[in-house]
């Protein structure tokens, strides 16, 4: 069975103080990592993907990367903007589902001015 | 604009009167799916459907059903409602599962409460 477990589950900064969310997953054959920004009631908006260990991408602020076993969405010089809750999940061989996707909780980032 | 609409976007209900909540997507995606948010559970899928007519189970199904009439829509329907099912629902799409990697896209929510 997949499983995500993303760390921290909140996490406050002061704006333009960087720091970086971790999402660590078990997977049997990872087909995708793919990271979501969500604001209070509303959808998911899909961020990035990551396929393969190694791989790096960036918009804007935020930067995310990819191992074996974890990734990181890297957030530099955050603005009060990037406040949200940003949600991992990831795609896998063995998983279920139409898209198979299987998310972790989330990190509920606040960015003070 | 490419979007997956949902309605209504907010709907209370009182237990057992039968509602449905509509998905529609412009994208021509096959593979459509529902999800369910709970706060400290995360996004858990209910119900799948791979393409016209092809709907299986997610991982919390029981209460619910769906159907699969057209391409572009895949509405959630739940028969008799009980107040474990007051929750925030996410409807999906994406292109295809058998290409690789293709990111879903969510439609706005639909707040349900239950009472």
């Amino acid at each position: 069975e997949d499983q995500v477990t993303q760390s921290p589950e909140a996490l406050r900064l002061q704006e333009g103080e960087s720091s970086s969310l971790n999402c660590s997953y078990t997977v049997s054959g990872l087909r995708g990592l793919f990271w979501y920004r969500q604001d209070p009631g509303k959808g998911p908006e899909f961020l990035f993907t990551l396929y393969s260990a190694g791989e790096e991408k960036e918009k804007e602020r935020l930067k995310a990367t990819l191992t074996k076993k974890e990734s990181f969405l890297h957030i530099t010089a955050p603005k009060p903007e990037d406040s949200a809750t940003y949600l991992c999940a990831v795609r896998s061989h063995s998983g279920g589902g139409a898209d198979g996707l299987t998310f972790g909780k989330g990190t509920h980032l606040i960015i003070q001015p | 604009e490419a979007q997956v609409t949902q309605n209504p976007r907010y709907l209370i209900t009182v237990t057992g009167k039968k509602l449905t909540v509509t998905c529609s997507q412009n994208m021509n995606h096959e593979y459509m799916s529902w999800y369910r948010q709970d706060p400290g559970l995360g996004l858990r899928q209910i119900y799948y459907s791979m393409n016209v007519e092809v709907t299986d189970k997610g991982d919390v199904p029981e209460g619910y059903k769906v159907s699969r009439k057209e391409k572009r829509n895949f509405p959630l329907i739940l028969e008799s409602p009980s107040p474990n099912q007051t929750s925030l629902y996410f409807c999906a799409s994406s292109l295809g599962q058998g290409l690789m990697n293709t990111e879903a896209f969510f439609g706005q929510g639909t707040r349900l409460t239950v009472v």
